[in-house]
């Protein structure tokens, strides 16, 4: 397996456009997470999914974000209207819930806005 | 709500020698998964060990090892003939079973002498 694949692996944006965040878990993994990285709040986590429903989005900063999961291999987050302050790595895992309870993590999206 | 608490920001070794990073956490739960993950430069999330709670066998994976301590609520993460590829953040997390979310501590970032 390809692992959880997180696209774009960079993004700089101006204050005020949109951003959209993907992701693709692991095949078979029927839960879905985002977390946000930066230096002052550490790993924080934003919202996750269960067979494409989500179950916590009290991580969800404000309504400039939201996510969705419209089948079991995507997801998005977006933004819209990005400030500086949303610049951080945003990570996309997985895992399943017969497993060793093993979140896998994608390689991240760092998102800079200007 | 539990949290992580992870108390040193950095730590360093010399190369070949042994480093323990430390790790507390406070939960209610009896029965719950630790992790310790590592984060190089690169920036993934790579997965170093896990120890279930209702496990008193301290789980050991070639040169990483962990001392759990479930009374004390202690789980620190010894790493054994440090080497340079092992210089990077330290993240403990704890999760209370499949349907929940990892939770963070803050890092610990560890530095190898050469």
């Amino acid at each position: 397996d390809a692992g959880v694949i997180q696209s774009p692996r960079h993004e700089v944006t101006e204050m005020g456009q949109e951003v959209t965040l993907r992701c693709k878990p692991i095949s078979g993994h029927d839960y879905l997470f985002w977390y946000r990285q930066t230096m002052m709040r550490g790993l924080e986590l934003l919202i996750y999914f269960n067979n494409n429903v989500p179950i916590d989005d009290s991580g969800m900063p404000e309504d400039r974000f939201s996510a969705k999961m419209p089948n079991a291999s995507f997801s998005t987050l977006k933004i819209q209207p990005s400030e500086p302050r949303d610049s951080a790595v945003y990570f996309c895992a997985s895992s399943f819930w017969r497993g060793a309870n093993v979140l896998t993590f994608g390689a991240g999206s760092r998102l800079t806005v200007l | 709500a539990q949290t992580v608490t992870q108390s040193q920001p950095e730590m360093s070794v010399q190369e070949a020698e042994t480093v323990t990073l430390s790790c507390t956490y406070d939960t209610s739960e009896s029965d719950y998964y630790l992790f310790w993950y590592k984060q190089p430069p690169s920036r993934q999330m790579i997965l170093v060990i896990r120890q279930e709670a209702y496990k008193q066998q301290n789980a050991t994976e070639n040169r990483f090892s962990v001392n759990f301590q479930k009374a004390a609520k202690s789980f620190s993460l010894k790493i054994s003939d440090s080497q340079l590829g092992d210089a990077a953040m330290y993240f403990c997390a704890y999760r209370y079973n499949a349907g929940n979310m990892l939770t963070f501590g803050g890092g610990t970032r560890l530095m190898v002498k050469p």
